[in-house]
């Protein structure tokens, strides 16, 4: 059964970079046509999407985030990554990896995700 | 990009039906299927419907999607509602490379 599982520094001082690793167990990165993405969630708030990528390193931002924000994979190690340069406090959030599951050429829709790691921006 | 919006929060008996609307502030809500997500506090989501009306393996038949042109609105309906129930609900859809979420919908059962 794949698994995902988010690593990552808990706190991070505003202006700084936020980064965060999804491990993913269980099965390969590498099965297309599969997207992986990252999904946050505000504390008392909704879900955002922030961006995917595939396995062969094509990637998808949302605009409003800007150009804050780089998703990359690494295929030899299994694992997907999030980076968010310039933080502020409304960067707080839970952060979600997900799988995006892919049938007959289109989306279908985020059928696996990880537990969540929540990240604190404080000085 | 278009947004969806959802009723903050709905509440009805067990063994009830309730019904949760998602619209779609521009573009056709038949242009891309909609997806409704479960969230229990303190879990990730889980998905419950996939394109428009379709339930992957292991969700209940209580739950059921549909889309409505005319008011250019989804909606998801959980028929005997279950204590268990109680949780948000996102709806999710998309444009070409863009995935959008809506505002969630607290459902209460009490």
């Amino acid at each position: 059964q794949l698994q995902l599982q988010e690593s990552g520094p808990g706190l991070v001082k505003p202006s700084e970079t936020l980064s965060l690793i999804c491990t993913v167990s269980g099965g390969s990165i590498s099965s297309s046509p599969d997207y992986w993405d990252w999904i946050r969630q505000s504390p008392g708030k909704g879900l955002e999407w922030i961006g995917s990528v595939h396995s062969s390193g094509r990637a998808h931002y949302n605009l409003s985030l800007g150009s804050r924000v780089t998703i990359s994979v690494d295929t030899s190690k299994n694992q997907f990554s999030l980076k968010v340069s310039s933080v502020t406090a409304t960067d707080t959030a839970v952060y979600y990896c997900t799988r995006e599951k892919w049938g007959q050429l289109r989306f279908l829709y985020f059928d696996l995700w990880g537990q969540g790691a929540l990240v604190t921006v404080s000085s | 990009n278009f947004m969806l919006t959802q009723p903050h929060s709905v509440s009805e008996s067990p063994g009830k039906t309730v019904t949760i609307s998602c619209t779609r502030s521009s573009g056709s809500i038949a242009s891309n299927y909609v997806q409704w997500y479960q969230q229990r506090p303190g879990s990730a989501p889980t998905p419950l419907i996939y394109e428009d009306n379709q339930r992957p393996s292991g969700v209940p038949d209580r739950f059921s999607g549909s889309i409505d042109s005319s008011s250019n609105s989804a909606s998801l309906t959980i028929s005997g509602l279950k204590t268990e129930d109680e949780a948000d609900y996102y709806c999710q859809s998309y444009d070409h490379n863009d995935r959008v979420f809506g505002g969630g919908t607290k459902l209460t059962v009490l």
